[in-house]
């Protein structure tokens, strides 16, 4: 398996632009989870998905943040419109229930200027 | 309330010597323990992990974690350490009933030659 897949690696918008985060989990996982990495706040959780099924989005920041996950193998985040206090790494995981261990993409460096 | 904590912002240690980066953590229910590391630029990758069983724990590139239930930690550890260790380390906790991934702040490991 490739792993989880994230897109684009680097993005760099104007502030007022939608911006869309891409994830593909690893086949075969029930769980996806989306992090922001800020020198100042560290790891955060933004939102998770049981089974295509958002559980928890309390760490969405604003309503400006959106998160989907039409099926098994696709999930998008979405800023709308950017600012630039969203620049930040967006990191993508997915695991299986319980016991296991979260699998980490390379993450989205998104810079909005 | 679950939570990791790793109350060392940084750690330093010279190379061949014994390495800890310390954690403690809070959770109801039975703990799901696991230690990542992330190295500049690049995704958190997993280590290892304690789901039940032994209370030392063996993972990759020569680390190994002891859990304590008394003390609810879960150090790692490295008998002797290398300049290439150095990286950023976060310890997690997995609640057993929500399936969420709490994540401690992260350690700094810098490793002198």
């Amino acid at each position: 398996d490739a792993g989880v897949i994230q897109s684009p690696r680097h993005e760099v918008t104007e502030m007022g632009q939608e911006v869309t985060l891409r994830c593909k989990p690893i086949s075969g996982h029930n769980s996806l989870f989306w992090y922001r990495q800020t020198m100042m706040r560290g790891l955060e959780l933004l939102i998770y998905f049981n089974n295509n099924v958002p559980i928890d989005d309390s760490g969405m920041p604003e309503d400006r943040f959106s998160a989907k996950m039409p099926n098994a193998s696709f999930s998008t985040l979405k800023i709308q419109p950017s600012e630039p206090r969203d620049s930040a790494v967006y990191f993508c995981a997915s695991s299986s229930y319980r016991a296991t261990e979260a699998f980490f993409g390379q993450g989205t460096r998104l810079t909005v200027v | 309330a679950q939570s990791v904590a790793q109350p060392e912002d940084q750690v330093n240690v010279a190379e061949g010597n014994p390495l800890t980066v310390k954690c403690t953590y809070s959770v109801s229910g039975n703990p799901y323990l696991f230690w990542y590391v992330q190295y500049p630029n690049r995704g958190l990758q997993f280590l290892l992990k304690y789901i039940t069983g032994d209370n030392l724990v063996k993972g990759s590139y020569g680390f190994e974690a002891e859990f304590n239930k008394s003390q609810t930690s879960f150090h790692l550890k490295k008998p002797s350490a290398l300049v290439s260790d150095s990286a950023l380390y976060f310890c997690a906790v997995r609640d057993d009933n929500f399936n969420k991934f709490y994540f401690g702040s992260g350690t700094k490991l810098n490793v002198k030659p």
